[in-house]
């Protein structure tokens, strides 16, 4: 089967970093996606790896290890409006998004 | 328009009744999507469209269908709604099928059934 394993829930300080991992084990691998979702809203995409490594864009990184089915996103400088959910997501062999169910992030003063 | 809009943003409906939830966008996008997202879960696939004139079905397209007639507008229909079909729905859309094309999405349709 398909399985995207993320925590249900995180909690950080204001002006700290915040790891979050993701987990996954599917049919094919075509890529990982990151999203941000504000409660109530829509999801916004935040990164993408392909190749190992890590991909770095401002405050949010991102990294990758195909060969152990592992993903986290690193948010530094924390800012109350990153207070949101964090979805990671796989593109499978069949070219379709497989989804967690979402890290919720709440940023504390 | 600018990007994807969806309409009804909420909606309660009485079970057996019909309902067609309606996406568009403006942004020329060749696929499409459908998800539904519930408390716990992740996004799950309904149905979805690579190009104008084709569709297909996701993870969980049960008591749901689709239509692409042209390339802006995606409508998802419930032919008789039951109570496990409450959810928001999202609608999105991406330049292409494939790997690396990122996916914008709607705002969202709040839809109860009772």
């Amino acid at each position: 089967g398909q399985n995207i394993d993320q925590p249900t829930e995180m909690t950080a300080t204001e002006g700290a970093i915040v790891q979050i991992n993701c987990t996954y084990q599917t049919s094919g691998f075509n890529g990982l996606f990151w999203y941000q979702q504000h409660a109530g809203e829509a999801p916004t995409f935040l990164s993408y790896n392909v190749l190992d490594g890590l991909e770095e864009k401002g405050r949010f990184s991102s990294f990758l290890s195909r060969s152990k089915g592992y993903s986290y996103l690193l948010l530094k400088e924390l800012q109350m409006k990153d207070s949101a959910s964090y979805l990671c997501a796989v593109t499978d062999s069949n070219y379709q998004l497989i989804w967690g169910a979402g890290t919720k992030l709440i940023i504390k003063p | 328009i600018a990007g994807i809009t969806q309409a009804p943003t909420s909606q309660i409906l009485a079970a057996g009744r019909r309902m067609t939830l309606r996406c568009t966008q403006d942004m020329r996008h060749n696929a499409m999507y459908w998800y539904r997202q519930d408390l716990g879960l992740g996004l799950r696939l309904i149905h979805y469209s690579n190009t104008a004139g084709t569709t297909g079905k996701g993870e969980v397209p049960d008591g749901y269908s689709v239509s692409r007639a042209n390339t802006d507008d995606f409508p998802l229909t419930l032919a008789s709604a039951v109570p496990s079909q409450t959810s928001v729905y999202f609608c999105a859309s991406s330049d292409e099928a494939g790997e690396d094309n990122e996916q914008f999405f709607g705002p969202g349709t709040r839809l109860t059934v009772l």
